[in-house]
């Protein structure tokens, strides 16, 4: 346990849907981020939030749409997806050095 | 494009000590190296990080060369628990929003009976 949550576990989807993932920590972390990671693809960074402020938008297709309503929650609205969005979408948070990562969203989107 | 390069694979017997290596040929003055693991089915887990000391803590340590274009994460006694994708990583800018953790793909250690 490292004290980021992320829900759901596994999310399916269609392309048509809109579905949201959300990320918590009460850590008291003030660097909150998402990653996807994709099968045999290194994890890539898609958004970096600082006091709730996004700092990083890492070229991320707008179908993805992140929300920081303050330090301790993180949400990734998700619509019109495509079936290669499909991966594992982790939510980390930092205080310095060390990311703290959670469990991961499974997304498949059919 | 990742900063390191790593063995696809390893084996290491239960009890014994995981030497896993690491080359970062291009790494600059001010980029550290850092480990993560990853079991199965949960996020990646902070191992240990350093810019040019050798480092221990309670989980590994890390050799660094005195160059720094390579490194070794050794797990002195590995357990059936230790079997996970370790990534070696290179930290790139300065403090602050700068900072990045650039993945490669990784090496999957089996920890064996």
């Amino acid at each position: 346990e490292t004290g980021v949550t992320q829900t759901p576990r596994h999310l399916v989807m269609g392309m048509t849907n809109k579905k949201s993932l959300k990320c918590e920590q009460h850590l008291g972390h003030n660097a909150m981020y998402w990653y996807k990671q994709s099968a045999k693809k290194p994890l890539e960074l898609m958004f970096v939030y600082n006091f709730k402020e996004q700092t990083e938008n890492n070229s991320v297709p707008s179908r993805f749409s992140p929300e920081c309503p303050n330090s301790s929650h993180l949400f990734l609205h998700l619509h019109t997806l495509q079936p290669e969005d499909s991966a594992l979408y982790l939510c980390a948070s930092n205080p310095d050095n060390e990311q703290f990562f959670g469990p991961g969203t499974r997304l498949t989107v059919l | 494009d990742a900063k390191t390069t790593q063995p696809t694979s390893m084996d290491c017997a239960e009890g014994r000590a995981a030497n896993l290596p690491c080359n970062h040929s291009t790494i600059s003055g001010n980029e550290y190296v850092y480990w993560y693991r990853q079991i199965h089915s949960q996020g990646p887990q902070y191992i240990i990080h350093g810019l040019k000391n050798n480092e221990t803590n309670e989980m590994a340590s890390l050799i660094i060369t005195e160059d720094r274009k390579s490194s070794t994460l050794i797990l002195p006694h590995a357990t059936l628990r230790d079997t996970a994708v370790y990534y070696c990583i290179v930290r790139v800018g300065n403090a602050g929003n700068n900072r990045k953790l650039i993945w490669g793909l990784g090496t999957s250690l089996a920890v064996n009976p």
